[in-house]
């Protein structure tokens, strides 16, 4: 069974931007996380969504929004790239949303903003 | 709110030594416990989870029990090797919201 795919991989953005990242979870999992990882803040949930709804989302700004299609496919989107947006951007898929789900994450997309 | 904490790395140790990694939390539910690998420039691997008290979760060697009067979940291996190098994240899920990371803990073999 295929793992969660992340495109792209790598990005090179300028402040100001904004960019799509997309996540295709496993198959027959409707659950998908974002998060983004940092250096200095680690580990840091940004949204949750179930079924093509949001369930859940982190203390971001606005400028980070996200969306899920009817095939459980995910985009997050970040608009008006600041530089402190540089980081490591993982999905994470799970069959359901309940604590005792699994999640498992993709490899992730390096996003640098220069 | 949740909260989880790890021992401050990196955790050097030498190929077939005892690892431990401690864990402990904070929730105001009856979360779900997991252990997390990341290597190098990938994302992050699932090691073990354990979703309720006494419970021990384990994956390649690697134990941790879910325990509640102590509200830790440490992560132990007998034997490490030099394979096992890499960053280890506990984490809880209480109810239906996200997963909640610990700093993470580096753990360097050497042979």
């Amino acid at each position: 069974k295929a793992g969660v795919t992340q495109t792209p991989r790598y990005l090179i953005k300028t402040r100001g931007q904004q960019v799509t990242l997309s996540c295709s979870p496993i198959s027959g999992h409707r659950s998908v996380s974002w998060y983004q990882q940092t250096p200095g803040q680690g580990l840091q949930f940004l949204f949750e969504y179930f079924s093509e709804t949001q369930r859940n989302k982190g203390n971001f700004p606005g400028r980070f929004s996200g969306r899920q299609f009817s095939n459980s496919r995910s985009e997050m989107n970040v608009s008006t790239l600041e530089l402190g947006d540089s980081a490591l951007y993982l999905c994470a898929s799970s069959r359901e949303d309940r604590a005792g789900s699994e999640q498992y994450f993709g490899p992730g997309t390096r996003l640098t903003v220069t | 709110g949740d909260s989880v904490t790890q021992m401050e790395g990196p955790v050097t140790l030498s190929e077939e030594a005892f690892l431990t990694i401690n864990c402990t939390y904070t929730a105001t539910g009856y979360p779900s416990l997991f252990w997390y690998v990341q290597y190098p420039g990938e994302g992050l691997q699932l090691l073990l989870k354990a979703t309720k008290a006494d419970d021990k979760g384990s994956n390649k060697g690697f134990e941790a029990t879910y325990r509640k009067e102590t509200t830790s979940f440490h992560l132990e291996k007998g034997s490490v090797q030099v394979s096992d190098s890499a960053v280890y994240f506990c984490a809880l899920r209480d109810g239906g919201r996200a997963l909640t990371f610990g700093s993470g803990t580096r753990l360097q073999v050497q042979p």
